[in-house]
């Protein structure tokens, strides 16, 4: 089946410090990848994506980079901000589906 | 811009009773799901629909019922309340069922079952 794993949250990081989140998945057919974020009270809206192998999504200094070899889409910051306290998640969808497959969320803190 | 908007926010509820949450989407988006979010499991799909007039069960469907009269409208019902069903609801619409197209979701209905 389908299915996505992220790392297990919350994590804390100070401010100015490097972030991964791991994301892996399984899928059946080829997938289209997804990060979205939730900010406090608010809806997920997307982060960015990858439609096919090393594609590289960006957004507001996020990246994550689609490899198939080790199906992963690690989601990388160089440099967080108390603004990107939120928690990610990542997903998956399958051409022709209407379903988004996602993992279990990462709560991110960022402290001053 | 509106986008997909959710009605009520906030809503308790006691057990066996009846409720339907709102929503709308003012893109001419042709798909629209509704998804739970619960603790530690992400959000799972409760039911979708590709247009108006059709609909289908995701992967947690029992207990709640949609309809799709018109395209801006996808509302859920919960028939009976369980407290099982406390959870965040969430409405997203999307334009086609290309897998890189982008889902737009609601800012979601807390529903707390007592």
């Amino acid at each position: 089946g389908n299915s996505v794993t992220q790392m297990e949250g919350p994590v804390t990081l100070s401010e100015e410090a490097f972030l991964t989140i791991n994301c892996t998945y399984t899928a059946t057919g080829y997938p289209s990848l997804f990060w979205y974020v939730q900010y406090p009270g608010e809806g997920l809206q997307l982060l960015l994506k990858a439609t096919k192998a090393d594609d590289k999504g960006s957004n507001k200094g996020f990246e994550a980079t689609y490899r198939k070899e080790t199906t992963s889409f690690h989601l990388e910051k160089g440099s967080v901000q108390v603004s990107d306290s939120a928690v990610y998640f990542c997903a998956l969808r399958i051409q022709g589906a209407q379903k988004l497959v996602f993992g279990q969320g990462t709560r991110l803190t960022i402290n001053p | 811009n509106a986008g997909v908007t959710q009605t009520p926010k906030f809503q308790v509820l006691k057990t066996g009773q009846s409720m339907t949450l709102q929503c709308a989407q003012d893109m001419n988006h042709e798909y629209m799901s509704w998804y739970r979010q619960d603790p530690g499991m992400g959000l799972r799909l409760i039911h979708y629909s590709v247009g108006a007039g059709i609909t289908d069960q995701g992967e947690v469907p029992n207990g709640y019922n949609v309809s799709r009269s018109t395209t801006e409208d996808f509302p859920l019902r919960l028939l009976s309340a369980a407290p099982s069903q406390t959870s965040v609801y969430f409405c997203a619409s999307s334009y086609g069922d290309r897998a890189a197209t982008e889902a737009f979701f609601g800012q979601g209905t807390r529903l707390t079952v007592v």
